[in-house]
């Protein structure tokens, strides 16, 4: 079946650090590949997507590359802003359908 | 994207009882989801509401203890039955727009005591 491996958190940073977290996949076919931000009160957000291998997604200095060699979608950022302080979900939606399968989520908290 | 309004946004509910959730979205869609988080952990599916017919279900979840309405293409409701503390966790409901992107209403925060 489909399912996501994240990092385990939490992970702590100081700011202008810099961030990943791991995420690997096991899926049938060509899935696509999504991260997902929870805000501390607020709800999921889209934060960047891939549909094919080697794509890149990148948004709010976040970036995230689709390799199908390893199967993963690892999350980046060069420097972290206290305001980066969320939960991150990784995410998978096989080809052929429209559900979602998450990752655990990955707390990320950034002192200033 | 569609903006996803739910209500309420958080709820204390006594035991045995049961609480509706309502989701509004400003535009028509055509695919519409119902997800829980249970505390500290992931996003689970528990069912997809379609539009003038019954939901469908994942397993592990059932119409009787979540029954789900969707009247038209803009409005569903998902309603926790006779609730316990298990079913304490964030009820959110999503929809599928453009080239399969999932969008999130903010979500309901039920406790229950």
């Amino acid at each position: 079946g489909n399912s996501v491996t994240q990092m385990e958190g939490p992970v702590t940073l100081s700011e202008e650090a810099f961030l990943t977290i791991n995420c690997t996949y096991t899926a049938t076919g060509y899935p696509s590949l999504f991260w997902y931000v929870q805000y501390p009160g607020e709800g999921l957000q889209l934060l960047l997507k891939a549909t094919k291998a080697d794509d890149k997604g990148s948004n709010k200095g976040f970036e995230a590359t689709y390799r199908k060699e390893t199967t993963s979608f690892h999350l980046e950022k060069g420097s972290v802003q206290v305001s980066d302080s969320a939960v991150y979900f990784c995410a998978l939606r096989r080809s052929n359908d429209y559900k979602l399968s998450f990752g655990a989520g990955t707390t990320v908290t950034v002192r200033a | 994207s569609a903006v996803i309004s739910q209500k309420p946004s958080r709820d204390i509910c006594q035991r045995g009882t049961s609480l509706t959730i309502q989701c509004q979205v400003d535009s028509q869609v055509t695919m519409m989801f119902w997800y829980r988080q249970q505390p500290g952990q992931s996003l689970t599916l528990i069912a997809t509401a379609n539009q003038g017919s019954e939901a469908t279900y994942e397993s592990g979840f059932v119409i009787d203890k979540f029954p789900i309405s969707r009247p038209n293409l803009t409005f569903s409701t998902l309603t926790v039955s006779n609730m316990s503390p298990e079913d304490s966790s964030i009820y959110l409901c999503s929809v599928l727009e453009g080239p399969g992107e999932l969008f999130f209403g903010e979500g309901s925060r039920l406790t229950v005591l």
